[in-house]
């Protein structure tokens, strides 16, 4: 079972506002991401992070950013949240050291943005 | 056409049943395969890894074809408990950076029936 955490689970939020969507793993994995999924459609990569300091862009062009200033945080912070930001947003980690890089992911952070 | 393809389904089988998914994927550098499981609004969680060889875990049986291109997954004695999503996963092929990187399909639908 893999020990990675997402905070909030659930996000109501008005148009303009900050928001910062939390995600830590206690396995000391280097490699985390973040995807985006909307009901019935397939995730979407909009960031990862090969360790400490490192951050790319995904697939998915997004206006989010994130951080990697400890190897177990990964935050996704959006600096004016909007309707169209309204989402499932999936945390995961990867470790090297198993067999192809199995990902493990977080329970999730469903963001509604009114 | 998309780089991971999948017949979105419903597959609705019986309980007892054989059911069996294919995934086809475009990048022929691609190195590894998996399937993942996702429950109804939960996070998606590895299955199985698939193997050059074919590999078996219990009921579940993943096939590799890198001459067509696909990958399958064979469900033998259905479960109720097997209702979910499966997911296709293929990464982009060898490299560092964006070769990396997983690529997911839509998601195949079971569900079984008593």
């Amino acid at each position: 079972e893999a020990d990675i955490y997402q905070t909030p689970r659930y996000l109501v939020i008005g148009t303009g506002k900050k928001i910062t969507l939390e995600c830590s793993q206690t396995m000391g994995h280097d490699k985390m991401y973040w995807y985006q999924q909307d009901p019935g459609m397939e995730l979407h990569l909009i960031h990862y992070s090969y360790g400490v300091n490192s951050t790319e862009k995904g697939d998915l062009s997004s206006e989010s950013t994130v951080s990697r200033i400890r190897t177990e945080h990964f935050p996704l912070t959006l600096e004016s949240a909007r309707p169209s930001h309204t989402s499932q947003y999936l945390c995961a980690s990867s470790d090297p050291g198993r067999p192809q890089e199995t990902q493990y992911f977080g329970p999730g952070t469903r963001l509604l943005v009114l | 056409r998309k780089e991971v393809e999948q017949d979105p389904g419903p597959f609705n089988v019986p309980e007892g049943a054989t059911v069996a998914f294919n995934c086809t994927y475009s990048n022929s550098a691609s190195q590894s395969f998996f399937w993942y499981r996702q429950d109804c609004r939960k996070e998606p969680k590895l299955l199985m890894s698939v193997y050059s060889s074919g590999n078996e875990d219990g009921r579940f049986t993943a096939q590799l074809n890198r001459a067509s291109q696909y990958i399958s997954l064979l469900i033998r004695d259905s479960k109720l408990s097997d209702s979910a999503t499966y997911l296709c996963v293929v990464n982009r092929g060898r490299g560092a950076g964006n070769n990396r990187k997983l690529i997911w399909g839509l998601g195949t639908s079971l569900a079984v029936n008593p």
